[in-house]
Parts: structure tokens; C-alpha cells; sequence
């Protein structure tokens, strides 16, 4: 299995302020024949189901804003939001869909400080 | 914009078999893949599986005791966890496991969620 490890597992951030959280894959969850990285990410606030944001690392998903980007390669991933929101307050799960089993990351929860 | 939407009992005895149920609606459910994914309290994520034209992938440490099946005739998919025990006490949810686009697609990427239902495993 490929284990996916994010770090900080808790993140403080001021409104306005740019959030950076990181995931790392114990193996490449990059192909060599297109060059595409199977991660992505999801944003999961309390009573609901997580929303993906983010997949081949860093195409975002129809409808989810500018602020968040993704970055990365290999083995080493970014989620990055540039303005936090208020709205943005939840725990951020990264994910590989190179190989089976599909693995998240523990998740980092994002707070407001 | 599909919706999806999780069904069953809430509460299993041990030993017991956890069965759910996700209805399909605003799309067929052909052409993608269909995936179980749980989260016991307090914890992360946990991919248990999926479903693609009738072939079944399951999580390596779940493999002897579950079993996801597809209905087409009512857009339903079915998770069956067998020899249930306290471990497997969680919120289940029923995703979309594919993402198409320009007329191809991947799997492993969840695009469309279940509300997700908590299952709790006691006596």
C-alpha cells in the first residue's frame, strides 16, 4: 500500500492569511508515460461528506475557488490557499489513485487564529 | 448533477452482517466506478472498495469478508461487510469513484458524495 503521510496534522491561520499543507507519498504517485500525478485533494468540514478540490495534483475541480492550488510532484504535494476564509475551516485530506488501495492521508485540521 | 444518497441499519451486532445501500439518482450508474469509502470516529479516511461493469476491487485487509455489487435495473450499489466487529464501527459513505472528462476517465478519483450514514456495531 502506498502510505500517505501530511504534515502539520493542525494548521492556524489569520482571515487573509495563506495556508500551506503538505502530503508525501512513501512511493512516486507519478507516471513517467504522461507525466501525470494521481493526487488529489479533499476539504471535509464536520457533517458532511468531503469535497474534492483538487485532483492531478493540481487541476481544481468545477466550481471550488482560486484560492486553493495545488502544486507537487513524486512524491511531495502542496496544498496551498492564499486568502484564508472563514469558510475554509475544516480538515484537508490528501489522496493517490495511482495504485489500489486507494490511500488518504491522517488529514491536517485548518483553524482560524 | 448526480446525487447519491446512503441506506440501511444503523445499528449490527457483532458477528453480524453490515449491509448498506446507495441509490443513484441524476445519472447512470454504468460507465463509472462505484466506491465505498468509511471513517470510524475520530479517525481518517478509509478507501473499503469499488465497483466498475461488474467487477468488484476490494481493500486488502477487508477482502474475506466484503462484497459490493451493482443493481442497474434500480441505479444501486451495495456494500455487504461480513463478521462485523466493533473496528468496523464508522460513518460509511457511497462516492462516485470516477472522474471523466472530454469523454475519458479515471478512477480513484471521488467526485460525488453520499451525506453518509454512521454505522455502529454493538451489542
Amino acid at each position: 500500500d502506498i502510505v500517505m503521510t501530511q504534515s502539520p496534522d493542525s494548521l492556524a491561520v489569520s482571515l487573509g492569511e495563506r495556508a500551506t499543507i503538505n502530503c508525501k507519498s512513501s512511493q512516486s504517485v507519478t507516471t513517467s508515460s504522461n507525466n501525470r500525478n494521481y493526487l488529489s485533494w479533499y476539504q471535509h468540514k464536520p457533517g458532511q461528506p468531503p469535497k474534492l478540490l483538487i485532483y492531478w495534483a493540481s487541476t481544481r475541480e468545477s466550481g471550488v475557488p482560486d484560492r486553493f492550488s495545488g502544486s507537487g510532484s513524486g512524491t511531495d504535494f502542496t496544498l496551498t490557499i492564499s486568502s484564508l476564509q472563514a469558510e475554509d475551516v475544516a480538515v484537508y485530506y490528501c489522496q493517490q489513485y495511482y495504485s489500489t488501495p486507494r490511500t488518504f492521508g491522517q488529514g491536517t485540521k485548518l483553524e482560524i487564529k | 448533477q448526480v446525487q447519491l444518497q446512503e441506506s440501511g441499519p444503523r445499528l449490527v451486532k457483532p458477528s453480524e452482517t453490515l449491509s448498506l445501500t446507495c441509490t443513484v439518482s441524476g445519472g447512470s450508474i454504468s460507465t463509472y466506478y462505484w466506491s465505498w469509502i468509511r471513517q470510524p470516529p475520530g479517525k481518517g479516511l478509509e478507501w473499503t472498495g469499488d465497483i466498475y461493469n461488474g467487477v468488484s476491487n476490494y481493500h486488502p485487509s477487508l477482502k474475506s469478508r466484503i462484497t459490493i455489487s451493482v443493481d442497474t435495473s434500480k441505479n444501486q450499489f451495495s456494500l455487504k461487510l461480513s463478521s462485523v466487529t466493533a473496528a468496523d464501527t464508522a460513518v460509511y459513505y457511497c462516492a462516485r469513484g470516477s472522474h471523466c472528462s472530454n469523454a475519458v476517465c479515471y478512477s480513484g478519483i471521488f467526485d460525488s458524495w453520499g451525506q453518509g450514514i454512521l454505522v455502529t456495531v454493538s451489542s
